[in-house]
């Protein structure tokens, strides 16, 4: 799997937008972008992935490059429930072999 | 069921005894998996099944752990003579493989500490 980068730690008032950024400059053209979340003391939440186009669902919308070299998560109104860790993940789908190898991740901090 | 079930959620035990952490998965799920998160720290690979085969054991930290699939469903994870340096949170996952898409949906986690 293609490494990714992110930031360590992140701040987001309450209310605004969160845009947790994610470099994954070695993806491959069958990766997709997962991301995932773990809030304190759960296991991780699935979010939302992608493979080239953007992508928005019900929690989130993910922003992919055009190169796809690197991609945005967005929580468009955060709240002090988003405070989590946030796990940008690259895989190739369709085979239960390609396991999710989780790095650091963000810890994003929602502040009121 | 509804979610990826786990038990027990917390376990206490000496240095030295066995234990068994057990993962209920989503129905109709083909794919399993389990991780463990150290305190502080970030998830560590164990090992898969597809289906009741695990093709890939390697993550199992020791001889120590095993882990087996009964019906393409239920997996139970053991640990022989624990270790203080076992204590963590184990997670499971399973997941639906298609092609476009694989996503893990993870248990609450077993925490295990060793004293």
């Amino acid at each position: 799997d293609a490494k990714t980068t992110q930031p360590p730690s992140m701040d987001c008032a309450e209310g605004r937008a969160a845009n947790l950024p994610c470099n994954h400059s070695t993806i491959s053209g069958n990766e997709y972008v997962y991301w995932y979340r773990q809030i304190h003391s759960q296991g991780p939440q699935y979010i939302i992935h992608g493979l080239k186009n953007n992508e928005t669902n019900e929690m989130a919308s993910l922003i992919i490059t055009e190169d796809r070299k690197s991609s945005t998560l967005i929580l468009p109104h955060a709240t002090l429930r988003d405070t989590a860790v946030y796990y940008c993940i690259v895989r190739v789908a369709g085979n239960a072999g390609n396991m999710l190898t989780f790095g650091g991740g963000t810890r994003l901090m929602v502040k009121p | 069921g509804a979610g990826v079930s786990q038990s027990p959620s917390n376990k206490v035990t000496e240095k030295g005894k066995d234990v068994e952490l057990r993962c209920d998965p989503i129905s109709g799920h083909t794919a399993l998996y389990w991780y463990r998160q150290s305190l502080g720290q970030g998830l560590e690979f164990l090992i898969y099944f597809q289906g009741n085969s695990a093709p890939d054991k390697s993550g199992l930290p020791s001889d120590r752990f095993s882990a087996e699939r009964t019906g393409g469903s239920v997996s139970t994870l053991t640990i022989q003579r624990t270790q203080q340096e076992d204590s963590a949170v184990y997670l499971c996952a399973s997941s639906l493989v298609s092609f476009g898409a694989n996503v893990l949906t993870f248990g609450a986690g077993s925490r295990l500490t060793v004293l």
